[in-house]
């Protein structure tokens, strides 16, 4: 079953501007990340942030995580043209098995106006 | 270049073909995986290999066969496809245990004629 739910499925924003994206998540998990992924293109890992942890930074990037909601935001600062992009989220549940498996979310569509 | 590699980068086969995907990577990982993306879908895990377990979705029919030869390469073998099975197919890597991303390779987009 789908894991992750993204908010907005799309978002338009002008180069400058902040752009947040959420992510709402339905079991218990080991960490949540945010990957974005260039038109046709594989994934990148932007960033992790673990179940224990709250808030994390990384350049314009910062990620908040509140696990008694089960959501998650993405929070990019002034945004540029190159930040035009699909933004997802992914969760690792917690399990017994060593294998860690990453269930994505449906994904942000961002596009910046130059 | 994110370190892995899959080939190839488009394929157009049909119904009665065999084809294969490859993926290849050198980053010391120890865990492959195979994601389906198909539009307006979420990604979809299909298949999971790491040091200790295979992981399978049942939900994957049978004309998808992975193999993982070892732990730097993984393939695909598709049959017989059907033309909903055109998608973005996507090979990632991972340390297995622990907290970390994935390395996704750019993908092989495959078409069912």
């Amino acid at each position: 079953s789908q894991q992750g739910e993204e908010d907005p499925q799309a978002l338009s924003i002008q180069e400058g501007e902040n752009a947040t994206m959420n992510c709402s998540y339905k079991t218990s998990i080991n960490n949540l990340q945010w990957y974005r992924q260039n038109s046709g293109r594989g994934l990148v890992h932007l960033i992790l942030i673990r179940s224990n942890e709250r808030e994390k930074h990384s350049g314009r990037l910062r990620v908040t995580l509140d696990t008694s909601k089960k959501s998650s935001s993405l929070l990019i600062t002034a945004s540029r043209a190159a930040d035009t992009a699909s933004y997802f989220c992914a969760t690792v549940r917690i399990s017994s098995g060593s294998a860690r498996q990453l269930t994505f979310g449906s994904g942000t569509q961002l596009t910046v106006l130059p | 270049e994110t370190g892995v590699t899959q080939t190839p980068r488009h394929l157009v086969m049909g119904m009665t073909n065999k084809k294969s995907l490859k993926c290849e990577q050198h980053l010391g990982h120890n865990a492959m995986y195979w994601y389906k993306q198909s539009a307006k879908k979420p990604l979809e895990l299909m298949f999971v290999y790491s040091l200790e377990e295979r992981v399978e979705n049942n939900s994957v029919p049978s004309r998808f066969s992975p193999e993982c030869p070892n732990s730097s390469h993984l393939f695909l073998h598709l049959h017989t496809l059907q033309p909903e099975d055109s998608a973005l197919y996507l090979c990632a890597s991972s340390v297995e245990k622990g907290n970390y991303g994935y390395t996704f390779g750019s993908g092989t987009r495959l078409t069912v004629v």
